[in-house]
């Protein structure tokens, strides 16, 4: 089965760090474009981040330029995102999701994780 | 940058057709893609390069797109329909696009 597990979210005080990680399964995880989306709470899908299947092409949002950073080690099949210097606004469920590894640049997301929550507050 | 504009809400009795509507400018010349999202769950992708259905998507998710608006239409529109729909785009310079999601009742 095609999986997709989110991890390491939780409470961080404004400014402070967190590491996000996502473990792919189920697919060749190496041969797939990546993306983090988030969504604030009652709020719409955001765009995070997107790292191509090598890690060599990577782009952010505005939003988090220069303050987030997306990674991968295709060796253990994961995918990272190291947020720094939170913001109440960063409040949100964090997913990863896969884009369609059948077509070169797809620009869609066909499968996604389950979330993890990141919560930005003192 | 680039907008996509969809209702807020739509309402459908059940059996009928439900039509969600993303407005963006030229959208007729970028492929749009759709995902639907219950609550509490992750977002499911619907349909994608404007038309096209993923696997076990059943029929009666449809798409369009022409001009400055693309269409998703569900037709015969069941109880368990009833989510969020965003729809999505890639932008040369935005990149990944969502429009702000449209609730879809069944009544």
């Amino acid at each position: 089965e095609v999986q997709l597990v989110e991890s390491g979210g939780g409470l961080v005080q404004p400014g402070g760090s967190l590491r996000l990680s996502c473990a792919g399964s189920g697919f060749t995880f190496s041969s797939c474009e990546m993306n983090w989306v988030r969504q604030a709470p009652g709020k719409g899908l955001e765009w995070v981040s997107y790292i191509s299947s090598s890690g060599s092409s990577i782009y952010y949002a505005d939003s988090v330029k220069g303050r987030f950073t997306i990674s991968r080690d295709n060796a253990k099949n994961s995918l990272y995102l190291q947020m720094n210097s939170l913001r109440a606004e960063d409040t949100a469920v964090y997913y990863c999701a896969r884009e369609d590894p059948t077509v070169t640049t797809s620009g869609y997301m066909d499968v996604w994780g389950k979330g993890t929550t990141v919560t930005v507050s003192s | 940058s680039y907008v996509l504009t969809q209702p807020p809400s739509v309402s459908v009795a059940p059996g009928q057709t439900a039509r969600i509507t993303c407005g963006g400018n030229n959208i007729g010349s970028k492929s749009v893609h759709w995902y639907q999202q219950k609550p509490g769950q992750a977002p499911v992708l619907v349909v994608y390069d404007d038309s096209d259905r993923p696997s076990g998507i059943p029929e009666r998710f449809s798409g369009s797109n022409s001009g400055n608006t693309a269409t998703l239409t569900i037709s015969r529109v069941e109880a368990g329909d009833e989510a969020d729909y965003y729809c999505q785009v890639w932008d040369t310079s935005d990149h990944w696009v969502f429009g702000g999601g449209t609730k879809l009742t069944v009544l």
